[in-house]
């Protein structure tokens, strides 16, 4: 079986500062990680995605994620936050064969000025 | 890039009439396309994986006779809300597997409300 955690449900960071947000997983066999944005009443966006290859991911808009198997951890950063990245983030888990998607619950960011 | 159009974005509906709402993948073909349900501040529940030309499976506790999937071609899937009540109002949200990018690709979603 395999699943995510992410802890929190808010973190909020003035304009300019780092964002992590925290992503733990659980798989059997070595997974494939992914970060997805959404907006208000759209779908998913894809930040970026580990497929095995280099630990360290780097994604659109500045976001990057390394993948880490010791800690079972793939945490989001972005060096300076921005007001447009104020938006509901994902960790998502793909393992094996089984092609299915499992999310986190989901993490609202918010962005002061 | 990959693009998975999602239609209507918006639907009101009478209680006790039937939705269809269309996913399309644009410019890739998916075999494999997956239906979420979204409530509120929530997470997404995937309803059911949708195969080209097979029976959909579907996640434990969804009803198969409410929400019916067709995956008939490798470009198009189609969930229909069959007789919907407003506990069916949520946002539903498709995804394709693009698996020539080793990723999954999102339509944009579709507001059910259901008066």
């Amino acid at each position: 079986a395999q699943s995510v955690t992410q802890l929190g449900s808010h973190v909020s960071v003035s304009e300019g500062a780092l964002v992590l947000l925290r992503c733990n997983y659980s798989s059997s066999v070595p997974p494939y990680l992914f970060w997805y944005v959404q907006y208000p009443n759209q779908g998913l966006q894809l930040l970026l995605k580990y497929t095995s290859a280099a630990t360290l991911v780097k994604g659109i808009n500045g976001f990057e994620a390394e993948f880490k198997k010791s800690e079972t951890s793939f945490h989001l950063t972005k060096p300076s936050a921005h007001m447009s990245d104020a938006a509901e983030y994902f960790c998502a888990v793909r393992s094996g064969a089984n092609s299915k998607l499992t999310f986190g619950k989901g993490i609202t960011l918010s962005v002061r000025p | 890039g990959a693009v998975v159009s999602q239609h209507p974005s918006r639907v009101i509906c009478k209680s006790g009439t039937s939705v269809k709402i269309e996913c399309r993948s644009l410019d890739f073909q998916a075999t494999t396309m997956f239906w979420y349900r979204q409530f509120p501040k929530q997470s997404l529940m995937l309803m059911a994986t949708s195969n080209e030309g097979s029976k959909a499976t579907y996640e434990q506790g969804v009803e198969k006779d409410k929400f019916l999937i067709n995956h008939a071609s490798l470009t198009l899937s189609t969930l229909t809300v069959t007789s919907a009540h407003p506990e069916d109002s949520s946002f539903y949200i498709c995804s394709a597997r693009n698996e020539g990018a080793n990723g999954y690709t999102f339509g944009s979603g579709t507001r059910l409300t259901v008066v």
